[in-house]
């Protein structure tokens, strides 16, 4: 059974670090690109950001771009996300999901909630 | 930036009802395009893939069409558990883009 599993949110004030981390298990992780989408309190879904299994091509949005960094260890089967300088506009539920090409998004963890206040 | 429309934002309907959700892409985006469905306090769940692949498990309800820039999500007879929120996905292009949702409510 596919699951990936995050952790390290918390509440953390503007202009601070965290790192999140996503662990993989029930497939080959590193077959698989691994994205980052985030989910505003009651609101929509936002794309943040993309890794191809070998960590050649990485992509950000724009409103992260230079404040977060998302990163794999695939012995380690995990995905992680540095996030630097966060704002309070950061505050999300961030969720890890598996992608394949064609199908999209496939599977997501149940996601790990950043609070970005002071 | 791909900006993916959809509408409405927020519907009623009734059990039986036909309902149709659409979103425009605003640009060409092939058949990259995904919906997902998500009720409060769960993790979004696919529907549909490439446009009108309709995911294992999913009920024949729901079907998926379009291609270039238009797209729609049909429900041919919502059911209660359909009462959701729905979104659309482009996967064409970085960044990937989401519709920004449908909230499908009980009249």
């Amino acid at each position: 059974e596919v699951q990936l599993v995050e952790s390290g949110g918390g509440l953390v004030q503007p202009g601070g670090s965290l790192i999140l981390s996503c662990a993989a298990s029930g497939f080959t992780f590193d077959d698989y690109a691994m994205h980052w989408v985030r989910q505003l309190p009651g609101k929509g879904l936002e794309w943040v950001s993309a890794i191809t299994w070998n960590s050649d091509t990485i992509n950000y949005a724009a409103s992260v771009k230079g404040r977060f960094t998302i990163s794999r260890d695939n012995a380690k089967n995990s995905l992680y996300l540095q996030m630097n300088s966060l704002r309070p506009d950061d505050t999300a539920l961030y969720y890890c999901v598996r992608y394949v090409a064609v199908v999209s998004l496939e599977y997501w963890g149940q996601g790990t909630l950043v609070t970005v206040s002071s | 930036d791909i900006q993916m429309t959809q509408s409405p934002s927020a519907m009623s309907a009734s059990v039986g009802d036909r309902v149709t959700i659409t979103c425009r892409a605003s640009q060409g985006i092939n058949y990259f395009l995904a919906w997902f469905q998500q009720k409060p306090g769960e993790v979004p769940k696919r529907l549909i893939y490439a446009a009108s692949n309709l995911e294992s498990g999913v009920p024949s309800r729901f079907s998926g069409s379009g291609s270039g820039t238009e797209f729609t999500l049909t429900i041919s007879s919502l059911q209660p558990e359909d009462f959701a929120t729905y979104f659309c996905l482009q996967h064409d292009s970085y960044p990937l883009t989401f519709g920004g949702g449908t909230r499908v409510e009980i009249k």
